[in-house]
């Protein structure tokens, strides 16, 4: 299972700071992806960049901001954030955007915004 | 839009026996993926199963299979043999083209 890593596994921040989410890929993947689970919801996907370039953004706030720098790396910039963006943040990879194209996730990183 | 429903917050089962999680979905879309992901209390989660909705087949894998009533847009896992590395988080998942919705989750405990 190290496929896909995140880094921090665990984050706490307070609403002023800046913080930065980490996902790296092993393996050979052009497309990622940033997923939101929260207790109880489901799984809510934020972004997805195919060969650097964003391709979707579900009405996300900007205070959230990404970064896809190449293929295997992808950045989630924090500022300003409130209590309620709580949650696990999960990143993911796949092969392309198709649907048959298998979806591999890290192990998230548990942020919790004081 | 695209809706996933898991019914059932949380299921148990004894190893061994069978146990059956429900999703159903809603969707004016004629193409579209249904997956179903297991996530271990380690938190990474994986690809169980995958169905195609234009194959009226269910597909399965070893010990897990679907039901998959396109009809009905009820599409349910089968875990046969429970065992206790099964224990896990399972959502049920919905792809049309770009657009992936999941369902809140079953939380399944495999017993001793």
């Amino acid at each position: 299972e190290t496929g896909v890593t995140q880094t921090p596994r665990h984050l706490v921040m307070g609403m002023t700071n800046k913080k930065s989410l980490k996902c790296e890929q092993h393996l050979g993947h052009n497309a990622m992806y940033w997923y939101k689970q929260s207790a109880k919801k489901p799984l809510e996907l934020m972004f997805v960049y195919n060969f650097k370039e964003q391709t979707e953004n579900n009405s996300v706030p900007s205070r959230f901001s990404p970064e896809c720098p190449n293929s295997s790396h992808l950045f989630l910039h924090l500022h300003t954030l409130q209590p309620e963006d709580s949650a696990l943040y999960l990143c993911a990879s796949s092969q392309g955007l198709g649907p048959t194209d298998t979806q591999y996730f890290g192990p998230g990183t548990r942020l919790t915004v004081l | 839009a695209q809706t996933v429903t898991q019914s059932q917050p949380e299921m148990s089962v004894q190893e061994a026996e069978t146990v059956t999680l429900s999703c159903t979905y809603d969707t004016s879309e004629s193409n579209y993926y249904l997956f179903w992901y297991k996530q271990p209390p380690s938190r990474q989660m994986i690809l169980v199963i995958r169905q195609e909705a234009y194959k009226q087949q269910n597909a399965t894998e070893n010990r897990f299979s679907v039901n998959f009533q396109k009809a009905a847009k009820s599409f349910s896992l089968k875990i046969s043999d429970s065992q206790l590395g099964d224990t896990a988080m399972y959502f049920c998942a919905f792809r049309a083209g770009n657009d992936m919705r999941f369902g809140a989750g079953t939380r399944l405990t495999v017993k001793p």
